[in-house]
């Protein structure tokens, strides 16, 4: 298993200029989240999912879509990029089982965005 | 929203046993205490965790507080793998959600 995967691992974009992030796993799992992580900072949540066809906001989502159409996939997609969205993005996912807060959240690599 | 407190960072002499603490003191009765941890130009990778009773697996130990309102993370022996900033975090019921703070940035020392 590839457990979770992240494309692009680096992308420099200009301001207003638009891109998808995409979250692979293969581990069949029900939730699946998208953090940012800003320079010595702890993540923070942007959107999640608690299955297909189904999304959520969580602590910062303003500037960012996302979209869920397969269980595996998870897109985050940003329209008009900002440099105030230079960050690194990780990709998360969790199984169902154990309940919400039991269960372990597995984590890609991530990202590295830098918007000029 | 319950919040953690760690130190913001540690040291530790390798082959000796490191103790980071985390308080806890709003911790609902549900919420689960999780531990991560984030090597150097990583994702985060899970280390362990527990809701009232401690807990061991191969990577740590986990002690809890009878009131629940602190707990430590134990690294038996450190090596120098283990220097990582490590996530003390309580997991919420809606979704899973875990709410990262800054964390304990652990260096080990030859």
């Amino acid at each position: 298993n590839a457990g979770v995967t992240q494309t692009p691992k680096f992308r420099v974009l200009k301001t207003g200029q638009s891109m998808t992030l995409l979250c692979a796993q293969d581990m069949n799992h029900e939730y699946m989240y998208w953090y940012r992580q800003d320079p010595g900072m702890g993540l923070r949540l942007i959107h999640y999912s608690v299955g297909e066809g189904t999304t959520a906001k969580g602590e910062v989502p303003d500037g960012y879509n996302v979209s869920r159409l397969k269980k595996q996939n998870f897109l985050l997609g940003l329209e008009s990029a900002a440099p105030s969205q230079t960050s690194v993005y990780f990709c998360a996912s969790k199984p169902l089982a154990g309940g919400p807060s039991v269960a372990t959240q597995y984590f890609g690599p991530g990202t590295r965005l830098l918007v000029l | 929203d319950a919040k953690t407190t760690q130190p913001n960072s540690m040291e530790s002499n390798e082959e000796e046993p490191v103790h980071l603490p985390c308080n806890h003191s709003t911790i609902s009765g549900t919420d689960y205490i999780h531990w991560y941890r984030q090597l150097p130009s990583q994702g985060p990778e899970y280390v362990i965790h527990g809701l009232t009773s401690n807990v061991n697996n191969r990577m740590a130990s986990l002690a809890i507080a009878e009131d629940r309102k602190s707990s430590t993370l134990i690294l038996h022996r450190a090596t120098l793998r283990d220097a990582a900033v490590y996530y003390c975090i309580l997991a919420y019921n809606q979704g899973g959600k875990l709410i990262f703070g800054q964390g304990t940035e652990l260096s080990v020392k030859p």
